[in-house]
């Protein structure tokens, strides 16, 4: 069935260091890879997205690659901050739905 | 960006009331919205499917009946959590959808006690 692995669920690093984030998904049709970030109580917000005909994608100190052969993509952020500090989640929208299918989360822990 | 809004932000009611939560896309047309409901320290799970002028679609274990969905308009959908119960104390938050992109509402922390 449509599933998406998020690993790690926790990461702690140090200011200014690289931060990095993967997730695998089921559907080799999907099309679709956007990634949120979720501060404590409050929505989440889209950071980044990547379509399936694009391998990388950046945004200052944001990117997002996507490996379509073996079926998984990756959040890189990188000269991390303290405001850097949430919970992240990527999705995947499987080939002919409409909705997202998140991964588990993973909360990012920017130590100064 | 796509602005989604959600009402109220909380709401502490007692157990066998029914609360409605109404989203709304602001500046833009949501054709489909979604519903979802997190607990702390969890991942988003998604409820139900909403596309305006239709019946929801929900997902697996989902109660249509206790869970109302309406979505009367391209910028509304309202949920109803009818003789609500402590266990369905939680987060929920709407999502409109702007062409392929999901925009979050603030969310609703409902407290039923």
């Amino acid at each position: 069935g449509e599933n998406v692995e998020q690993h790690p669920s926790t990461l702690s690093v140090q200011e200014g260091d690289s931060a990095v984030i993967k997730c695998t998904y089921s559907d080799s049709a999907s099309n679709y890879f956007p990634w949120y970030k979720q501060e404590l109580g409050k929505r989440p917000q889209l950071i980044i997205d990547i379509r399936s005909n694009v391998g990388e994608k950046k945004d200052q100190r944001i990117a997002v690659t996507l490996n379509k052969t073996a079926k998984h993509f990756s959040l890189h952020i990188t000269e991390t901050q303290p405001e850097d500090s949430a919970v992240y989640f990527c999705a995947a929208r499987f080939q002919g739905a409409q909705k997202l299918v998140f991964g588990q989360g993973t909360r990012l822990t920017i130590n100064p | 960006g796509a602005v989604v809004s959600q009402h109220p932000s909380w709401v502490i009611c007692k157990s066998g009331t029914s609360v409605k939560i109404e989203c709304r896309s602001l500046d833009f047309q949501a054709t489909t919205m979604f519903w979802y409901r997190q607990f702390p320290k969890q991942s988003l799970m998604l409820m139900a499917t909403s596309n305006e002028g239709s019946k929801a679609t929900y997902e697996q274990g989902v109660e249509k009946d206790k869970f109302l969905i309406n979505h009367a308009s391209l910028t509304l959908s309202t949920l109803t959590v009818t003789s609500a119960h402590p266990e369905d104390s939680s987060f929920y938050i709407c999502s409109g959808q702007g062409q392929e992109t999901q925009y979050f509402g603030p969310g609703t922390r409902l407290l039923v006690l």
